[in-house]
């Protein structure tokens, strides 16, 4: 089943313990995002990223980092997390003009 | 540069009737449009989506869209609706095929379904 996995789905951690939010993909798509959705402020996006190795800011990047060391996979690291990070989280792929595939989400609050 | 509103944070319909959430867009060039749905506690999913083919648009689920470009409208729709479609609903935005395209999300509209 082409999907996008994302863990964990839920998570709550302390101010300035760094996490991993992981995402992975089985469609082969180039193109690779994260959103946060907060209430309010719909889906904005924090990071993407076209291919392998090649990672760019989106709307909000401060406060997260990405990676891109294989096609398939596109972690999202807090280093150093903060109350205003508590959101939910969604992983994204794409190819063409065919829309994105999103992950399930992950609900993550910084306490 | 490319921006997505939506009339209506929220709808409410009575289960059978018609179904209708609203989509302008703002794009410099023919663009690309997609509906997308999100359950609670789900992530989004795509309805369905226009490329410059047919205006009418057919998507899962029953639900249709127009493009008209005249009015620069994506308007969805659904003739009857159903318990099951009470979720939010986000209309979005490329302005172009790629995969390299950003796509521009709406702020969302959350409907709610009359029994």
């Amino acid at each position: 089943e082409a999907q996008v996995t994302q863990n964990p789905r839920y998570l709550i951690t302390v101010t300035g313990k760094k996490l991993t939010v992981t995402c992975s993909q089985n469609m082969n798509h180039e193109y690779m995002s994260w959103y946060r959705q907060d209430p309010g402020l719909g889906l904005r996006q924090i990071y993407y990223s076209m291919n392998v190795e090649v990672t760019d800011k989106g709307d909000v990047p401060e406060g997260y980092k990405v990676s891109r060391k294989e096609k398939r996979n596109f972690p999202l690291i807090l280093e150093s997390p903060s109350p205003n990070q508590t959101s939910l989280y969604f992983c994204a792929s794409k190819t063409g003009a065919g829309g994105y595939t999103f992950g399930s989400g992950t609900r993550l609050t910084v306490v | 540069a490319q921006s997505v509103t939506q009339l209506g944070s929220h709808v409410s319909v009575s289960e059978g009737a018609l179904v209708l959430l609203r989509c302008n867009y703002s794009s410099s060039v023919p663009p690309y449009l997609f509906w997308y749905v999100q359950y609670p506690n789900q992530g989004l999913q795509l309805l369905l989506k226009y490329t410059s083919a047919a205006t009418l648009v057919k998507g899962i689920n029953g639900f249709e869209a127009e493009f008209k470009k005249s009015e620069t409208s994506f308007h969805l729709t659904k003739p009857s609706a159903h318990m099951s479609d009470a979720a939010e609903y986000f209309c979005a935005v490329s302005e172009g095929g790629t995969s390299y395209d950003k796509v521009i999300f709406g702020p969302g509209t959350s409907l709610s379904v009359i029994p």
